[in-house]
């Protein structure tokens, strides 16, 4: 049974980077039926999607995070990772790593559900 | 890109079925046949129940179903159990390889 475990620092100061690795076991990251993303839920809140990631490096992130997310993929490691720069308060939450299904409609691919999850890691942004 | 419109809470006796609806627009959930729903329990992470507007993953009971019409998108749970009773999120695939998640919906059972 395929496994994505997040893990990184559960603790940033405010105005720095983010740093997430979410490993995947019993499966393989580059297996071309699949994307992988993130998904933050800030306490008491809804889920958020953050970004997603294809085995060979393309990305593709939320408009409002865009311009401070940075997501990248180490197939020797079985691993992606993400990177939110310039932290506030708001990005504290539990962030998810999740597997995502790859789906061809009229020969076009599109990511889809989120159909496998990491157990969640809380990270709290705070001096 | 705007969140998906769900009511904030439902309730409903065992053995009874709800609905939870999801509204979006036409460059979301109009445009494609791309939406999930997603059960939370507390201090769990999410579990898929619909993909693809009406598919049901294995091991997935049949009490769950998906529809959609238009821009809004529609989970129903059939014979409710107390097990039910947790957090329901929609998603869509929103254009541009973006996906936007609905504000979620408790479900009581009382």
């Amino acid at each position: 049974q395929l496994q994505l475990e997040e893990s990184g620092p559960g603790l940033v100061k405010p105005s720095e980077t983010l740093s997430l690795t979410c490993t995947v076991s019993a499966g393989s990251i580059s297996s071309t039926t699949y994307y992988w993303g993130w998904v933050r839920q800030p306490p008491g809140k809804g889920l958020e999607w953050v970004g997603t990631i294809y085995y060979s490096g393309s990305t593709y992130y939320s408009p409002s995070l865009k311009s401070r997310v940075t997501m990248f993929v180490d197939t020797s490691k079985n691993r992606f990772s993400l990177k939110l720069s310039s932290v506030t308060a708001a990005d504290t939450a539990v962030y998810y790593c999740a597997r995502q299904r790859k789906v061809a409609v009229s020969r076009e691919y599109f990511i889809d559900t989120f159909d496998m999850w990491g157990q969640g890691t809380m990270v709290i942004v705070s001096s | 890109q705007s969140a998906l419109t769900q009511p904030a809470s439902v309730s409903g006796s065992p053995g009874q079925s709800i609905s939870i609806s999801c509204t979006g627009t036409s460059s979301d959930i109009g445009s494609y046949n791309l939406v999930s729903w997603y059960q939370q329990r507390p201090g769990e992470a999410p579990k898929v129940m619909i993909y693809e507007v009406n598919k049901r993953p294995s091991g997935v009971s049949n009490r769950f179903s998906g529809s959609k019409s238009g821009n809004t998108a529609s989970l129903t749970i059939s014979g409710l159990q107390t097990e039910d009773e947790a957090d329901y999120y929609c998603c869509s695939y929103a254009g541009s390889s973006t996906m936007v998640f609905g504000g979620g919906t408790k479900l009581t059972v009382l």
